[in-house]
């Protein structure tokens, strides 16, 4: 069926880095592909959508590619923050026309000054 | 503004006590869901609703029951068969069609005493 699996954190970075967080996806098509960001205590956040292949979803720096022959959506930003501080989720949309998302088990982002 | 409220912020069950946690959106929104969060895990469906009056269990329906009597209202009722209720539940909404995203509440944190 279909899933997503990204990488295990916690990924612990220095504030200034460079941020790539792993997702990969198995499905049958092209469904639409997501990002949510959760900070401690609240729900999550939409961060970005791309819905075909080599759309280039984009929000606060941050950025993830459609890439259909990888079947991946990589979440990636050039320059990370104290802020920024949280865990990712990334997410397909399921089979039909339900609206239901298949989400990943989440990487949880640490960023020190 | 527009947005998914979802009360109260904190909840705490007896033991072979039934609680029901509220869920409201303004979005004019067709499509709600119920998922639950625990501890280092990523999200689990437990029911979602495409329209008033209509509701299908998700993966971890077993000891919750829900109901749709408005659009604007998705209230999800903890049971005292749900022998595990201590987790994070987060309500969402969404158009409920393709390639839309869903938007979620702050969640609700439910313990038992």
């Amino acid at each position: 069926g279909n899933s997503v699996t990204q990488m295990e954190g916690p990924v612990t970075l220095s504030e200034e880095a460079f941020l790539t967080i792993n997702c990969t996806y198995t499905a049958t098509g092209y469904p639409s592909l997501f990002w949510y960001v959760q900070y401690p205590g609240e729900g999550l956040q939409l961060l970005l959508k791309a819905t075909k292949a080599d759309d280039k979803g984009s929000n606060k720096g941050f950025e993830a590619t459609y890439r259909k022959e990888t079947t991946s959506f990589h979440l990636e930003k050039g320059s990370v923050q104290v802020s920024d501080s949280a865990v990712y989720f990334c997410a397909q949309h399921g089979s039909g026309n339900t609206g239901k998302l298949i989400f990943g088990q989440g990487t949880t982002l640490q960023v020190k000054p | 503004d527009g947005g998914i409220t979802q009360s109260p912020k904190y909840l705490f069950r007896k033991e072979g006590q039934n609680v029901t946690l509220s869920c409201e959106q303004n979005l004019n929104h067709d499509a709600m869901y119920w998922y639950r969060q625990d501890p280092g895990q990523g999200l689990r469906l437990i029911y979602y609703s495409q329209i008033v009056n209509d509701f299908q269990k998700g993966d971890i329906a077993e000891g919750y029951s829900v109901s749709r009597e408005k659009k604007e209202s998705f209230p999800l009722t903890v049971t005292s068969a749900q022998k595990n209720p201590t987790a994070f539940y987060l309500c969402a909404s969404s158009l409920g069609t393709a390639n839309q995203p869903q938007h979620f509440g702050d969640g609700t944190r439910l313990s038992i005493l």
